[in-house]
């Protein structure tokens, strides 16, 4: 089973400024997902790929990464952006989730 | 337009079995590539994914639950159906469904999700 390793745990920032998140595979990853999770909503898809942006996701979001190392970069946070950030696998059965990145308001 | 809907029981009992239904509308998982998977997420805490079914039948689950779970489609195709038996206090958690859009694509749909209590 692959294990994604996400860092860091939680990220204090404050809106305008750029965050960085990453994801760490076990073994080499063939596919990888981002999703955004707020409060009491189910999680909202980003990336299915690691740069391929899902439909209406704004292009301040970016995603990269391949082999075991991957990142989300939101370039300016928006007040709508602090939320909880899931890395997802689904190259591999059984899929996994990492633990998540929680960026919450500095 | 494509909703996803889970139901359930509110509150189970420990070592009952529990029994959970997507109802999807939107697309048909009769005739195309696409799948649903159940995923939970315990308050406060990850997400989980359980299982898989793909629109050819084929399933795929986790490892450390396949004895307890089991992925099937209603007759009507419109419907995905989990058990889960044995449930525990640790099974405390919202339950998810989501689709997949083709083979090796993500999440791209999700129910609102229900939250499933394990308590005597």
């Amino acid at each position: 089973e692959i294990v994604l390793t996400q860092s860091p745990g939680t990220l204090s920032l404050s809106p305008g400024e750029r965050a960085t998140l990453s994801c760490r595979a076990s073994q080499s990853v063939g596919y990888l997902a981002w999703y955004q999770q707020k409060p009491g909503q189910a999680p909202r898809l980003l990336f299915s790929g690691p740069s391929n942006r899902a439909t209406g996701i704004p292009d301040r979001f970016g995603g990269s990464g391949s082999g075991t190392d991957f990142t989300l970069t939101i370039s300016r946070l928006e007040p709508e952006d602090f939320a909880v950030y899931y890395c997802q696998q689904f190259g591999s059965s059984p899929w996994t989730f990492g633990q998540g990145t929680k960026v919450e308001i500095k | 337009q494509v909703t996803l809907k889970e139901s359930g029981p509110v509150l189970v009992k420990p070592t009952e079995t529990l029994t959970l239904t997507c109802t999807v509308s939107g697309f048909s998982l009769s005739n195309t590539r696409m799948g649903v998977s159940w995923i939970r997420q315990p308050p406060g805490k990850a997400l989980e994914w359980l299982a898989h079914i793909f629109s050819n039948g084929e399933t795929s689950y986790s490892t450390s639950l396949r004895s307890k779970l089991t992925i099937s489609r209603a007759s009507s195709k419109s419907r995905v159906v989990l058990t889960m038996t044995n449930m525990d206090p640790v099974d405390t958690a919202t339950y998810f469904c989501a689709r997949t859009y083709d083979y090796l694509t993500a999440f791209d749909y999700w129910g609102q999700g229900t939250l499933i209590t394990v308590s005597s």
